[in-house]
């Protein structure tokens, strides 16, 4: 069975420093792989996706996630992090010939000290 | 920008109590998806529907929650009766044509069982 690890449930991050959130995932052939953001008390917005192509896709607020098929990894990075990027970031895995079905990582709660 | 709705946003019910959610998608999305988020957790698929017809529901249990989606737009998620455990953010998404597509997700509703 597929499945998502995001190996840091919590990090803490200075306004103006990069950020780096890692994804790993364990599935037989090569996923369809998002990001999403939850603000507190919020729904999920997407951040990107990686669908197939360029292994480096660049996404909204600044973000940009590379796709390493040698190490089954999607991990999530920003050069310089806002107050405003406080919150909390899931990564998510899909079958390219499914319904639609979504698996989901437990998540990383991201704190910006100023 | 359409957005998914979903009311009500807040809900505290007394456990063996019956409740409902709503959702309705952005327009002319086909899949309707509804997820349940327990605190700290990532999102967990509950049931999809793709128009009115529902392609998942391995995940609900099916004792206590039942989903339609009658005339293939708007959606109810009910839960009878409400137990503790299922006090968490209840999601619906919503994603455009048949098979793995972004999905869009609406605010969402925190329930609390007592």
């Amino acid at each position: 069975a597929q499945s998502v690890t995001q190996p840091d449930i919590h990090i803490t991050v200075s306004e103006g420093a990069s950020l780096e959130l890692r994804c790993n995932y364990s599935y037989g052939a090569t996923p369809y792989l998002f990001w999403y953001v939850q603000s507190p008390g919020q729904g999920l917005q997407l951040l990107l996706k990686y669908f197939s192509g360029d292994t480096l896709v660049q996404g909204i607020k600044g973000f940009e996630a590379e796709f390493k098929r040698s190490q089954s990894s999607f991990n999530l990075r920003k050069p310089s992090v806002h107050w405003s990027d406080a919150a909390e970031y899931f990564c998510a895995v899909g079958e390219p010939d499914s319904w639609g079905k979504l698996q989901f990582g437990a998540g990383t709660q991201v704190v910006v000290t100023p | 920008e359409a957005e998914v709705a979903q009311s009500p946003r807040y809900k505290i019910t007394e456990k063996s109590q019956a409740v409902a959610f709503w959702c309705d998608p952005i327009s002319g999305h086909a899949t309707l998806y509804w997820y349940r988020q327990i605190l700290g957790q990532g999102p967990e698929l509950l049931v999809q529907f793709q128009d009115e017809s529902v392609v998942d529901d391995s995940q609900l249990p099916k004792d206590r929650f039942s989903a339609e989606r009658l005339k293939g737009v708007d959606s109810t998620l009910k839960i009878q009766p409400a137990e503790l455990g299922d006090s968490a953010m209840y999601l619906c998404a919503s994603s455009q044509g048949q098979g793995l597509r972004e999905q869009y997700f609406g605010p969402g509703t925190r329930l609390t069982v007592t």
